[in-house]
Parts: structure tokens; C-alpha cells; sequence
């Protein structure tokens, strides 16, 4: 079974700091990779994608994918209450359309 | 406004009874999907759809059913036979088979007692 892992937190960082979440997953082919952002009782919104090695810089969002790890991370940087939250990490793996969805790490950022 | 719509936002029903969801989308996109969502649960694939009239099990499709008559709706049928229907659904699609990009739309809750 193809798995996506991530940990469930709760990731609590204050106000300004940088937070870092992480995910690792176990089809070493997979060749996409998607942070999305849920709020509670919302629908997950699509924030970063990430498809080469390296760094992918998006405003205050940062990817970073190391695929020899298997390893993908996103860092938010100065850290907003608004930023408080359930990251999911997805990836797409080798063949088909489907997409592997971890459990998600939940964020609180403290004023 | 391009976007993914559900409805209903809530649904109620009695254990016993089907139900079916709806999901359109003016994205003009391919694919589309169907998830479930438990609390503190990642995304469970129900059925996807790559093209109109062709669609594949998820892992876990028993008790659901699904069809793709039009590139823009593609409805899920939430049947008696699935054993726990109580969860949070949800209706996704992405831009064929280049980005795999998903989005979703707001995702529609079911109770049922």
C-alpha cells in the first residue's frame, strides 16, 4: 500500500517564527507533490506544488522536495494566526490519476 | 466565477436510505474525483473520472456509485449498502493528465441517523 505520512501535530509556533512541516512517502516513483491547506470544516485549497528537486518559493511558502529522501517539506515564514490550520501533504504516485493524501499536521500559530 | 460547486452544504437522512450528491464544475477540466473525509482522517479516493463515461473504483467504492454523462457533473450516489455513510464528501478535479493539480470545491457533510 502506497502511503503518504505526516505528522499529526498539533505544530504550535508563535506569531513571526517560521513553521516546518514535513511528509515523507513510500512510492519511490512518484513524481508530484501538493501542500494543501484545510481549515476547520472547510474543503482543502491547493497552496504549493512541487514536481523537481530543490526549493519552489511561493510568497511566504516554501516547498522543498528531496526525492532520494523521499521527502518533501513546507516552510511558512513569519507565521500569521490566519496561517492556523491542517497542512496535507499529497503525491502523486507512478501510474493512474490517484493521488495519496497524508492525514495532515495541524498548525496553531499563537499571537 | 470558475470554481467546483456541491450541494447540498448539509444532508440529513435515514439509515436505509440512497442519496445522491451533486458535483458540477466549469473549470473545464477532464478529471474528477470523489472523496470521503473523516474526522482527523486524510482523504479517502471513493471514484475518479478521467473522460466522460469512463470512471474507476477508489479504495473504497463499495456501497457508492457514481456516472459521468456530462464533462461538467459528475454525482455520487451514496447507497444503503454502505455500512457508514456519516462523513465529509468531497468533489475534486484536475487538468488532465498533465499537472494533476486538484482542487476542490467546499464539500458537502452527511449525517445519517
Amino acid at each position: 500500500q502506497k502511503e503518504v505520512e505526516q505528522n499529526s501535530g498539533p505544530l504550535s509556533v508563535p506569531e513571526g517564527a517560521i513553521a516546518s512541516l514535513n511528509c515523507t512517502y513510500s512510492d519511490r516513483g512518484s513524481q508530484s507533490f501538493f501542500w494543501y491547506r484545510q481549515y476547520s470544516g472547510k474543503s482543502p485549497e491547493l497552496i504549493m506544488s512541487i514536481y523537481s528537486n530543490g526549493d519552489k518559493e511561493d510568497g511566504r511558502f516554501t516547498a522543498q522536495l528531496n526525492k532520494a529522501s523521499q521527502y518533501v517539506s513546507l516552510l511558512i515564514r513569519d507565521s500569521q494566526p490566519s496561517d492556523s490550520a491542517t497542512y496535507l501533504c499529497a503525491v502523486k504516485g507512478t501510474g493512474g490519476f490517484k493521488t495519496i493524501f497524508g492525514a495532515g499536521t495541524r498548525l496553531f500559530v499563537k499571537a | 466565477d470558475g470554481g467546483i460547486t456541491q450541494s447540498p452544504k448539509y444532508l440529513f437522512r435515514k439509515e436505509g436510505q440512497n442519496v445522491t450528491l451533486s458535483c458540477e464544475q466549469n473549470l473545464n477540466h477532464d478529471a474528477m474525483y470523489w472523496y470521503r473525509q473523516d474526522p482527523g482522517q486524510g482523504l479517502r479516493l471513493i471514484y475518479y473520472s478521467q473522460i466522460v463515461n469512463d470512471f474507476q473504483k477508489g479504495d473504497i467504492a463499495e456501497g457508492y456509485s457514481v456516472s459521468r454523462e456530462k464533462k461538467e457533473s459528475f454525482p455520487l450516489t451514496v447507497t444503503s449498502a454502505q455500512k457508514n455513510p456519516t462523513a465529509f464528501y468531497l468533489c475534486a478535479s484536475s487538468d488532465g493528465a498533465q499537472l494533476y493539480e486538484q482542487y476542490f470545491g467546499p464539500g458537502t457533510r452527511l449525517t445519517v441517523t
